[in-house]
């Protein structure tokens, strides 16, 4: 159980475009859902907490009008970059808590290039 | 602000050899820890996950220790196998399920 998904796995777009990243828990409803980004040997960032309903809580530095965050059920959260830049090339990983425990289960992240 | 530290960045052994990877933070007021593995490219599996009013948990080859009053934690993985070689993270949750991550080890199993 607790199994986490992301789609797509790998997208490359030109710039100026815009990407939907996908974000389910398969087996088990979220309490909440997190997005991460990772640049190449390096370890996770938080780029911001998702709440289903409500307005995902952004951590510093990181862009909410080009990272937009929908948590659209309690299984489903996506995370869209806006007018998408060569520097947002990274990998970006999802992940969801559920339980008492809130142990995080994270998705198998999406590798986005800009080119 | 919480720091969380890893030592040593990088590690190979040989096969069969028990190793212990560290992690260090500087807040010890944390939530929970939690150990996880990364395969090149791929995403987070995790481990072990030990609540602050915890000292240790096992999951077969693994052990993981946590001080909180020191700031410490360590995996224990006995008798190292190829498939153990990845990148293991270390993260502790501070509340509000926040999670901080070491840089991680990179281990290599050799045969």
């Amino acid at each position: 159980g607790a199994v986490v998904s992301q789609h797509p796995s790998r997208v490359i777009c030109k710039s100026g475009t815009s990407v939907k990243i996908e974000c389910r828990s398969l087996d088990f409803q979220a309490t909440t859902m997190f997005w991460y980004r990772q640049f190449p040997k390096q370890s996770l960032m938080l780029m911001a907490t998702s709440n289903e309903g409500s307005k995902a809580t952004y951590e510093q530095g990181v862009e909410k009008d080009k990272f937009l965050i929908n948590h659209a059920s309690l299984t489903l959260s996506t995370l869209t970059v806006t007018s998408a830049h060569p520097e947002d090339s990274s990998f970006y990983i999802c992940s969801a808590t559920r339980g008492q425990k809130n142990e995080q289960y994270f998705g198998p992240g999406t590798r986005l290039t800009v080119t | 602000k919480q720091e969380v530290t890893q030592i040593p960045a990088a590690l190979s052994v040989p096969e069969g050899e028990n190793l212990v990877l560290n992690c260090s933070f500087t807040d010890s007021a944390i939530y929970n820890l939690q150990w996880f593995r990364q395969d090149p490219g791929k995403g987070l599996t995790s481990l072990l996950l030990i609540q602050s009013s915890q000292r240790e948990q096992t999951s077969g080859r693994l052990n993981a220790s946590l001080d909180k009053s020191s700031g410490r934690s360590t995996l224990y993985i006995a008798a190292s196998q190829p498939g153990d070689s990845a990148t293991y993270l270390c993260a502790v949750n501070e509340g509000a399920q926040k999670l901080v991550f070491g840089q991680g080890t990179r281990l290599t199993i050799n045969p």
